[in-house]
């Protein structure tokens, strides 16, 4: 069974802070792997995309790692804010189904 | 621009009885649509899938049905409700062709079963 499996279950990190969230998949015919942001009571909304083809992609404060050959991938968050601290999912997509991680809770303290 | 609309929001329902929850996109044709039901704290779990009228995938045996009676129309279901049933029940769509890995999400049901 394909799985992404997701770490850590949950993060806490001083403001300013950089948050990491890593993830690994089993699966090697992914199309793209998404990170989802998810704030309490509301649905899930993608945060960033990588294509197996790229090692990074940043955008603004967000950077997401690419490790084809270690089928890893990783979500830094840089400056962590208060305003960030939300459950992060980490999925791989392939045609229009997704496998996700368990999702990881981020609290940054002020 | 499309949105999406799930309702409703809330319900508390007793043990046996029936459930619908009902969910719409506007502003494009043709759409994936996903039944999710995520526990408290906890990931998320694809119920159903459909990828045209007509045609939906069931990923969890349950008691749990599922309809598309539109285009963009999706409707999740249930005969006789059990307590392991409550959760937020979120409803998404992604376009169609489209490979990215982005779908949209409803706002959610939050459904409590007693």
């Amino acid at each position: 069974q394909q799985q992404v499996k997701q770490s850590p279950q949950s993060l806490i990190v001083q403001k300013g802070g950089i948050s990491i969230i890593n993830c690994a998949y089993e699966n090697t015919a992914f199309d793209y792997f998404p990170w989802y942001q998810q704030f309490p009571g509301k649905g899930p909304a993608l945060l960033i995309a990588i294509r197996p083809d790229v090692s990074e992609k940043k955008e603004g404060r967000f950077t997401i790692s690419f490790n084809k050959s270690a089928k890893q991938f990783s979500l830094h968050i840089m400056d962590s804010q208060p305003g960030d601290s939300a459950t992060y999912f980490c999925a791989a997509s392939k045609n229009y189904q997704l496998i996700w991680g368990a999702g990881t809770k981020l609290i940054i303290k002020p | 621009s499309q949105t999406i609309h799930q309702w409703p929001a809330t319900l508390v329902q007793p043990v046996g009885s029936p459930l619908s929850l009902e969910c719409t996109v506007e502003g494009t044709s043709n759409p994936n649509l996903y039944w999710y039901r995520q526990a408290a704290g906890r990931g998320l779990q694809l119920l159903f899938y459909s990828v045209g009228i007509g045609q939906i995938s069931s990923e969890v045996p349950q008691n749990l049905s599922a309809s598309r009676p539109q285009d963009r129309q999706f409707i999740l279901s249930s005969k006789k409700l059990l307590l392991s049933d409550s959760g937020f029940y979120l409803c998404a769509w992604s376009r169609i062709g489209q490979n990215t890995g982005e779908l949209f999400f409803g706002e959610g049901s939050r459904l409590t079963v007693l």
